[in-house]
């Protein structure tokens, strides 16, 4: 069964402060999504990487893409409060998505 | 901006019921995915519909899952005789050609007594 795992599973952090989450996945596949999920609410599309070295930025948040090493990270730099959510990665293997257990992230002020 | 819609947006019903769920996916778009997601756990793919067929569905999704477009906007999930384990959130999502991403509804919580 194919796995995806992201850690940490909790990360408590600063404002201002830079952190990478870390998800890892146990089949090849080049096409990888994330997603924030507020408490109650849907999933947000934040980024899609479809290739090897796929490397994407919006606000405070950089996603990469290793398909060789099976990861991608989320990066995090000088994070915000409004940053305080879940967040999912999900591994496409061309027939359905795979999501990751979810990293819950809480920015402190 | 257009969106993926569902309704309704929390349902409760007694074990044994049948529910239906409702989406209305983005109006150019071609899959169709049902996924759920139990309290505080991770989204769980259930099944995806393209060309009015099924084209992958999980271990989740078992005879009691079923899935309809009935027409041209709507995309539904029926669960025939509701389980207490069948509690979680439903999250419709639909995706375009390009790049296959996925954008999803608001949800439905179901909540089975």
């Amino acid at each position: 069964e194919l796995k995806v795992e992201q850690n940490p599973l909790f990360l408590s952090m600063q404002e201002g402060k830079n952190y990478t989450i870390y998800c890892n996945y146990s089949t090849t596949s080049d096409r990888l999504y994330w997603y924030r999920q507020d408490p109650g609410k849907s999933l947000e599309s934040l980024f899609v990487l479809l290739s090897n070295g796929a490397v994407k930025q919006e606000g405070r948040l950089m996603a990469s893409l290793d398909t060789k090493a099976r990861l991608s990270t989320l990066h995090i730099t000088a994070a915000v409060h409004d940053l305080s959510a879940t967040y999912f990665c999900a591994v496409d293997t061309g027939n359905q998505f795979y999501f990751g257990t979810g990293t819950s992230l809480t920015v402190i002020p | 901006e257009p969106e993926v819609t569902q309704t309704p947006s929390h349902q409760v019903t007694q074990m044994g019921q049948e529910v239906i769920l409702r989406c209305v996916p983005i109006s150019n778009h071609l899959y169709f995915y049902w996924y759920r997601q139990i309290l505080g756990q991770k989204v769980e793919f259930l099944v995806s519909f393209y060309n009015n067929e099924i084209s992958e569905k999980s271990e989740i999704f078992d005879d009691q899952f079923s899935v309809e477009r009935p027409d041209g906007s709507n995309f539904t999930l029926k669960i025939r005789s509701t389980k207490l384990e069948d509690s979680a959130m439903y999250f419709c999502a639909s995706g375009g050609w390009t790049d296959n991403e996925q954008f999803f509804g608001p949800g439905t919580r179901l909540t089975v007594l």
